[in-house]
């Protein structure tokens, strides 16, 4: 079966420090991947999804990044943290196109920029 | 892009009674509609989707439906729960790109016992 793995689930770093969160996914072949944010109280707000290696597709410019470098790996990055970072991160997975059975999403990573 | 609408932003209802948690969107050629349930600190799941080709789905007390001319669907969970407080999302595709979801502000629930 597929599993999805997030970590860490907790990070506090301070402003200016840089960010790694990696995210992996065990099962399945070619998945789209996807990281997405959740302000406190609010929606989810989807920040970068990839389709393949090396394929990366940025929804909102900001001082974040993605990569994949492999084919079940998704990191996020910054290099300098801002205050308005802080959130829950959380990356999701799902089949290829055509697929339409929505999102598995990992367990999440809570941030807080201080 | 796609502009996903959701309400009410909270919801309180009586163990036993109904909740029925509204979503419109602008992009007519959606055709994809997920619901998540996200308990507190946890993951979003999905509960249950529909797609455009389909008005209505049941899963046991969850059910959806599906206005494409009004571009809107909504959840219904009939015979509320305690377990099923949580905060619901409702998301819709960007056309038939299963790649990308636009999800509503959320609404959560209280079931009070």
């Amino acid at each position: 079966s597929q599993t999805i793995h997030q970590w860490p689930a907790t990070l506090v770093q301070p402003v200016g420090s840089p960010l790694s969160l990696e995210c992996t996914v065990e099962g399945t072949s070619n998945p789209n991947l996807y990281w997405y944010r959740q302000a406190a109280g609010r929606g989810l707000q989807l920040l970068f999804y990839s389709v393949g290696i090396g394929q990366i597709s940025s929804e909102v410019p900001q001082n974040l990044s993605a990569s994949r470098p492999q084919d079940r790996q998704f990191i996020l990055s910054s290099k300098k943290l801002l205050l308005s970072d802080s959130g829950f991160y959380l990356c999701a997975w799902s089949v290829g196109q055509g697929g339409g059975y929505g999102y598995t999403f990992g367990s999440g990573t809570r941030l807080t920029v201080v | 892009g796609e502009n996903v609408e959701q309400h009410p932003s909270t919801l309180s209802v009586q163990e036993g009674d109904s909740a029925v948690i509204k979503c419109t969107y602008s992009d007519s050629a959606s055709n994809y509609f997920p619901w998540y349930k996200q308990e507190l600190g946890k993951r979003p799941q999905l509960i249950i989707d529909i797609r455009s080709n389909v008005g209505e789905k049941k899963d046991q007390r969850i059910a959806v439906t599906l206005n494409k001319t009004a571009k809107h669907f909504s959840l219904h969970i009939t015979e509320t729960q305690p377990e099923d407080s949580a905060v619901y999302f409702c998301a819709a595709s960007e056309g038939d790109n299963f790649n990308k979801f636009y999800f509503g502000s959320g609404t959560k629930l209280n079931v009070k016992p």
